[in-house]
């Protein structure tokens, strides 16, 4: 039971450059989320999802969109990446039963930096 | 608006001292507040959360609505509490959190 797994780690990208993350999940869970940590500015939710196949927008979305095809897996997109998308990307999941949908699982983290 | 805040970014104290880190947050109706830990080269997860009113590690946190406050406190800090510390408010009823700017332990020797 890995938990949630995002790939890659660590990437290095020029600006106008587009990349995918990938975070996949193997708990069942129906809700899924994508954050960004910046130092003093906390987490930020970019985008979220509520099931297989609908996604919505969070609190920061320009600049960034996202999939999910499939129940396990959560991709974020980066069509042209731009020097203030430097930053530290979490992927969390959680259930959807009252009372444990707000326990969020988060992944690894991945580290992007945009030159 | 729905907002978090944690006004102190770091916090460092000595092992053994009692230990309050501060969250207020800004919520218009009945609020879920939970505290997020994320050790030294570990994920983030979650600490402890109101509702279940419960001591973890030692912590505990106590929702004050006239002071709209959600402070997480512990008695006797350890060194291997040393951490980054995320105060959250569930937003709606999507399970998304609203987080706050984080604060750092540092519990010295």
């Amino acid at each position: 039971n890995a938990g949630v797994t995002q790939t890659p780690k660590f990437r290095v990208l020029k600006t106008g450059q587009s990349m995918t993350l990938l975070c996949a999940q193997d708990m069942n869970h129906e809700y899924m989320y994508w954050y960004r940590q910046d130092p003093g500015m906390g987490l930020r939710l970019i985008h979220y999802s509520v099931g297989e196949g609908t996604t919505a927008k969070g609190e920061v979305p320009d600049g960034y969109n996202v999939s999910r095809l499939k129940k396990q897996n959560f991709l974020l997109g980066l069509e042209s990446a731009a020097p203030s998308q430097t930053s530290v990307y979490f992927c969390a999941s959680s259930y959807t039963r009252q009372g444990a949908k707000n326990i969020q699982y988060f992944g690894a983290g991945t580290r992007l930096s945009v030159l | 608006a729905q907002r978090v805040t944690q006004p102190e970014k770091l916090l460092s104290v000595f092992k053994g001292a009692p230990v309050e880190l501060k969250c207020n947050y800004s919520y218009s109706g009945s609020p879920e507040l939970f505290w997020y830990v994320q050790y030294s080269r570990q994920r983030l997860q979650l600490l402890l959360r109101h509702i279940s009113r419960e001591s973890i590690k030692g912590f505990t946190a106590d929702l004050n609505k006239g002071e709209t406050s959600f402070h997480l406190k512990k008695p006797f800090a350890q060194e291997e509490d040393s951490a980054m510390y995320y105060c959250a408010l569930e937003a709606g009823n999507t399970g998304k959190l609203i987080f706050g700017q984080g604060t750092t332990l540092q519990v010295k020797p």
